[in-house]
């Protein structure tokens, strides 16, 4: 049974401060890897997706990938209260193999 | 792009009544993906579609669920007769090459079985 694990929260950070959001992975051939964005009561969103090791920045998010250790991070610099969220973590192993997701971790920044 | 579409955003229904969820995926996305939220289970994949044929339905919880995709552009998803505990929200998501790839969630139907 392949996993996804991450934190469940709530993760509260103070407005300005870097948010870390961390997730790990069971299947050791997975290739692709996602961050998806929930407010309350609405859809998931891409924000991010890495495929190879190392960081992959994209304005205040950088991506963080080490499949030797099969952990993805998500930091998110300059937090503000608009980041509130849940941040979902999803996986996927070959081009045949489905997307996993996490159950998401609950986001709070304070004002 | 208009991005995914479902219908209705909220369905309120009694036990037992047939329920019917609609999408219409992005234009040129092969894939397309049924899941159900719960704040117990997450979110779950219930079955997908590569180029309209069912591909896993593994997720489906039971006979009472059935979906299809007629066409590129629409698929359904039914439930007969419903229950109180399928009361969740359902999103419809599609992909442009594999299913591995990037999904895009339209935005949900909240349903409700009293």
């Amino acid at each position: 049974q392949k996993e996804v694990e991450q934190n469940s929260g709530p993760l509260s950070v103070p407005e300005g401060a870097i948010a870390s959001l961390n997730c790990t992975y069971s299947d050791r051939v997975s290739q692709s890897f996602f961050w998806y964005r929930q407010y309350s009561g609405k859809s998931p969103e891409l924000i991010m997706s890495i495929y190879s090791n190392g960081d992959k920045e994209d304005g205040r998010f950088t991506a963080q990938l080490n499949k030797a250790s099969q952990y993805v991070s998500l930091l998110i610099r300059d937090s503000q209260p608009s980041d509130s969220a849940t941040y979902l973590c999803a996986v996927s192993g070959t081009s045949y193999d489905k997307v996993i997701f996490g159950p998401g971790t609950s986001l709070s920044v304070i004002p | 792009d208009a991005g995914v579409i479902q219908s209705p955003r909220h369905e309120v229904t009694e036990m037992g009544q047939e329920v019917t969820l609609r999408c219409k995926p992005i234009s040129g996305h092969d894939y397309l993906f049924w899941y159900r939220q719960t704040m117990m289970r997450g979110l779950e994949l219930l079955i997908y579609f590569n180029n309209n044929v069912p591909i896993d339905d593994s997720g489906m919880p039971e006979d009472r669920f059935s979906a299809k995709m007629p066409n590129a552009s629409f698929s359904t998803l039914k439930i007969q007769p419903s229950e109180p505990r399928d009361s969740a929200v359902y999103f419809c998501a599609s992909s442009l090459r594999w299913q591995g790839d990037e999904q895009y969630f339209g935005p949900g139907t909240r349903l409700t079985v009293t």
